[in-house]
């Protein structure tokens, strides 16, 4: 099977502008979790979808969103980018949600804000 | 939502050492799994526990799951430079990760 797979890998934006970050998540799996992984902070969890619900949400401002598709795929928006936001972005899928899922980690987007 | 606390934060051992971290928390888990993240890889899932007092061996990796189910520790015997990484434990629903223990390893 493919694993998970993020599109861009990398990204430069401008204060001010809005991203949009895109998961594939391994053909069956269901549930897509987004963290921001940054040197000072670690792995922060965003939120998770399944079955295109958020299921749980990190404590991130109103700026970050997201959606689940019905083919699972998922996206992450960000608006109002601040330099704060640079950040690697990373989704991981699991077949279920729940707590005793294993969860297969994307290679990540690599936000740049200037 | 609570957070698993991890320590150390960094760890620098000569190739041969055992290395330790510890994961934490003030509430009792239903499990907790384990993760490795290679510098400039992502993370992978490396094992999960369950049952109180759990002890589970991966060649020379030990994990254990506190009686308590508060706490979990991950030992690695005579550390190689390929066990170099971050390594993470993740609690339950919005739990989520620790902050990680980076594991430098000296050949």
């Amino acid at each position: 099977k493919a694993g998970v797979t993020q599109t861009p890998r990398y990204l430069i934006k401008t204060r001010g502008q809005q991203v949009t970050l895109s998961c594939s998540p391994i053909s069956g799996h269901r549930s897509v979790s987004w963290y921001q992984q940054t040197p000072g902070q670690g792995l922060q969890f965003l939120f998770e979808y399944f079955s295109e619900t958020q299921r749980n949400k990190g404590n991130f401002p109103g700026r970050f969103s997201g959606r689940q598709f019905s083919n699972s795929r998922s996206e992450m928006n960000v608006s109002t980018l601040e330099l704060g936001d640079s950040a690697l972005y990373l989704c991981a899928s699991s077949l279920l949600t729940g707590p005793y899922n294993e969860q297969f980690f994307g290679p990540g987007t690599r936000l740049t804000v200037l | 939502g609570q957070q698993v606390m991890q320590i150390p934060q960094y760890q620098h051992v000569q190739e041969g050492e055992d290395f330790t971290t510890y994961c934490n928390s003030s509430t009792t888990l239903s499990n907790i799994q384990w993760y490795k993240q290679r510098p400039g890889g992502h993370p992978v899932f490396l094992i999960q526990l369950v049952k109180s007092g759990e002890v589970k061996k991966q060649k020379r990796l030990t994990f254990q799951f506190g009686e308590a189910k508060k706490n979990s520790s991950l030992h690695i015997t005579a550390t190689q430079t390929t066990d170099v990484g971050t390594y993470f434990c993740a609690g339950p629903d919005d739990m989520r990760f620790g902050a990680g223990t980076r594991l430098t390893v000296k050949p």
